[in-house]
């Protein structure tokens, strides 16, 4: 069956780095982009960016380019999230989920998880 | 500020039917594909609606997508206790060259 798996929270201070991984399973990891959604305390939904796990091309949401990178690991069916240079306004539940284009057609999610930004 | 608008909340009792809107633009409904996803608390977003009005399988077909022009909506029939959650449309925005989200409703079964 397909599953997202992420790692567990992490609590970074303003300014530090964080990198989340995503492992997918159940599914030709090369076949579907892996995007990116984060979700604020009692907030909606943003999109933080996607990747293509086949030739590793992505695309992120204009206001955290040049913070945000994201890559992949084809040997492990790994996607990797990293957002630096974090302030207060990041700490969010962070979620990777599958599509099959480029666009919000997400059929399966991870589990999400929690980056808290505190100093 | 969401680009996609939505009402806040909504609400029900059991066995009624109940519509959500999806407010947007040309450069985002009007020419693009619109997802709903169902989100119970403390869980991840669940798909409900794929490509304005198909469900995927597994979703009771209670749960019904629409479009017209730049508004997208959501029904639901014959509301059940379960249903109460946060829904949220999104879809493709050709502008920002990205996918939005609306700002999410949260229903209520009375």
């Amino acid at each position: 069956q397909v599953q997202l798996v992420q790692s567990g929270a992490e609590v970074k201070k303003p300014g530090a780095s964080v990198k989340v991984s995503c492992k997918a399973s159940g599914y030709t990891f090369t076949n579907f982009y892996i995007h990116w959604v984060r979700q604020a305390p009692g907030q909606g939904l943003e999109w933080v960016g996607r990747i293509n796990p086949s030739g590793g091309g992505t695309s992120y949401a204009q206001r955290l380019q040049g913070r945000v990178t994201m890559t992949r690991d084809t040997s492990t069916s790994t996607v990797y999230m990293e957002l630096s240079s974090l302030r207060s306004e990041d700490t969010a539940i962070y979620y990777c989920a599958r599509s099959p284009t480029v666009t919000t057609e997400n059929d399966y999610w991870g589990q999400g998880t929690l980056v808290t930004v505190s100093s | 500020q969401s680009v996609l608008t939505q009402p806040p909340s909504a609400s029900g009792t059991p066995g009624q039917r109940v519509t959500i809107s999806c407010s947007g633009s040309r450069s985002n409904i009007g020419g693009n594909s619109v997802y709903w996803y169902q989100q119970l608390p403390g869980t991840a977003p669940k798909p409900l609606i794929y490509r304005d009005n198909h469900r995927p399988s597994g979703v009771p077909d209670r749960f019904s997508g629409s479009k017209s022009g730049t508004s997208a909506s959501l029904a639901i029939s014959g509301l059940r206790s379960e249903d109460e959650a946060d829904y949220y449309c999104a879809t493709w925005d050709d502008t920002l060259s990205g996918p939005v989200f609306g700002g999410g409703t949260k229903l209520t079964v009375l």
